[in-house]
């Protein structure tokens, strides 16, 4: 059965103190991994794709890459609005497009 | 242009009441998506639709709920009769191209039932 694991389930930083989310996965074959944001009462927002092992996306202080495993978001200097559960998700190559979603971690930036 | 709206945005009802959600996708996307999110773990895929024909309803977890998409544009959920188990999160999120994973979500609609 595929797996998405998170970790680590909840992490506080103080602003401006960097760090990295996992994402961890066991499936039969990766199409492609998501990251999504999703904040108090909304629905997740997307925000990155990765295809292949040694992929990389950045939008402003975030950073998604990508090994055979597991998947890190690496969270640059950051700032109280950056407060948010971030999710993982995963498509499985040879069958339905249907993301499975791990269970997110939930991040706290202190000011 | 508008996102992905649903209504309500809350409900409580009692077990064994009927509940409906509804789900206004992004204009334009043939995809619909619904899943569930119950509390201290994952969303969960309930089902997918492509314009008005159910592509995947492989997560349906049993015949009290019913998924219909008229004339492919807005959808409904709807759970006769609500049992406890039922009560978490349901998200709805609308595609244009399933292949790219990257889908546009509601805001949601917290069911609680007691």
């Amino acid at each position: 059965e595929d797996q998405v694991t998170q970790s680590p389930e909840a992490l506080r930083l103080q602003e401006g103190e960097s760090s990295s989310l996992n994402c961890s996965y066991t499936v039969s074959g990766l199409r492609g991994l998501f990251w999504y944001r999703q904040d108090p009462g909304k629905g997740p927002e997307f925000l990155f794709t990765l295809y292949s092992a040694g992929e990389e996306k950045e939008k402003e202080r975030l950073k998604a890459t990508l090994t055979k495993k597991e998947s890190f978001l690496h969270i640059t200097a950051p700032k109280p609005e950056d407060s948010a559960t971030y999710l993982c998700a995963v498509q499985v190559s040879g069958g339905s497009y249907i993301p499975t979603f791990g269970r997110g971690t939930s991040l706290i930036v202190h000011p | 242009e508008a996102g992905v709206t649903q209504f309500p945005s809350h409900s409580v009802i009692e077990k064994g009441q009927t509940v409906t959600l509804r789900c206004d996708p992004i204009s334009g996307h043939d995809n619909l998506y619904w899943y569930r999110r119950v509390m201290g773990k994952e969303i969960k895929f309930l089902l997918h639709f492509v314009k008005e024909s159910k592509q995947d309803e492989s997560g349906m977890p049993n015949n009290r709920f019913l998924a219909e998409r008229t004339g492919g544009t807005y959808s409904t959920l709807k759970v006769q009769p609500a049992e406890l188990e039922d009560s978490g999160v349901y998200f709805c999120a609308s595609s244009q191209e399933p292949r790219t994973g990257t889908q546009y979500f509601g805001p949601g609609t917290r069911l609680l039932v007691l």
